[in-house]
């Protein structure tokens, strides 16, 4: 059974850079992109990127373009976002993608969520 | 980018109730829409998948339709745990909906 496990609470403070993992289990790591998801608290969910842990090549939302890091190891994803403002306090998600085709995909199983915190 | 909207953003029903929530695309993404629901203080959970396709495992109350721009999912008979928050995701680029959230009256 595919499973997500991810790394701690953070706090950090304002201009600072986080990093999130992400462990998998129950499938085969590579043949799967990973995607990262982060919610603020009470508003909606807000993709960030994804990376291909056979290649390691990554794709990143354009508002995070030269904020955000994808990378992976042995079936663990990490990302890392630097320059930390008040508003990149959220809830963050890794997510297994899963294919029919190029375009009909969707994210299962999610990671418990790793609540990142940046306060001064 | 594709744009995704959704409505309404809340909703009340009673239980047994028949609720029909809307996402809206910018653009056509033919079926490439899936359905997550949110229960609240919990991580997100696939219900359907390309359009009308549902997860396993997942009640047969929820359904999903639409293609193109316009796509509908409904629960047949509200049930008090489904008080969550719906949201819908295109598949070219991965952008969700705002949200719906739906409470029982």
């Amino acid at each position: 059974q595919a499973r997500l496990v991810q790394s701690g609470a953070e706090v950090k403070k304002p201009g600072a850079s986080v990093k999130v993992s992400c462990k998998a289990s129950g499938y085969n790591f590579d043949g799967h992109y990973m995607h990262w998801v982060r919610q603020a608290p009470g508003q909606g969910l807000q993709w960030m990127g994804r990376i291909n842990p056979y290649s390691g090549d990554a794709t990143y939302a354009q508002r995070f373009q030269g904020r955000v890091t994808m990378t992976r190891d042995t079936s663990s994803g990490t990302l890392e976002l630097s320059r930390l403002t008040y508003d990149d306090t959220a809830v963050y998600y890794c997510a297994r993608e899963i294919g029919l085709s190029e375009t009909t995909k969707w994210f299962d199983p999610w990671g418990q969520g790793t609540l990142v915190t940046v306060s001064s | 980018d594709i744009q995704m909207t959704q409505s309404p953003s809340s909703l009340y029903a009673s239980v047994g109730d028949r609720v029909t929530i809307t996402c809206r695309a910018s653009q056509s993404i033919g079926s490439h829409l899936n359905w997550y629901q949110q229960k609240p203080g919990k991580v997100p959970n696939l219900l359907v998948y390309a359009a009308s396709s549902l997860q396993e495992g997942v009640p047969s109350r929820f359904s999903g339709s639409g293609s193109g721009t316009d796509f509908t999912l409904t629960i047949s008979s509200l049930q008090p745990e489904d008080v969550a928050t719906y949201y819908c995701q295109q598949s070219y680029m991965f952008a969700f909906g705002p949200g719906t959230r739906v409470d029982i009256k």
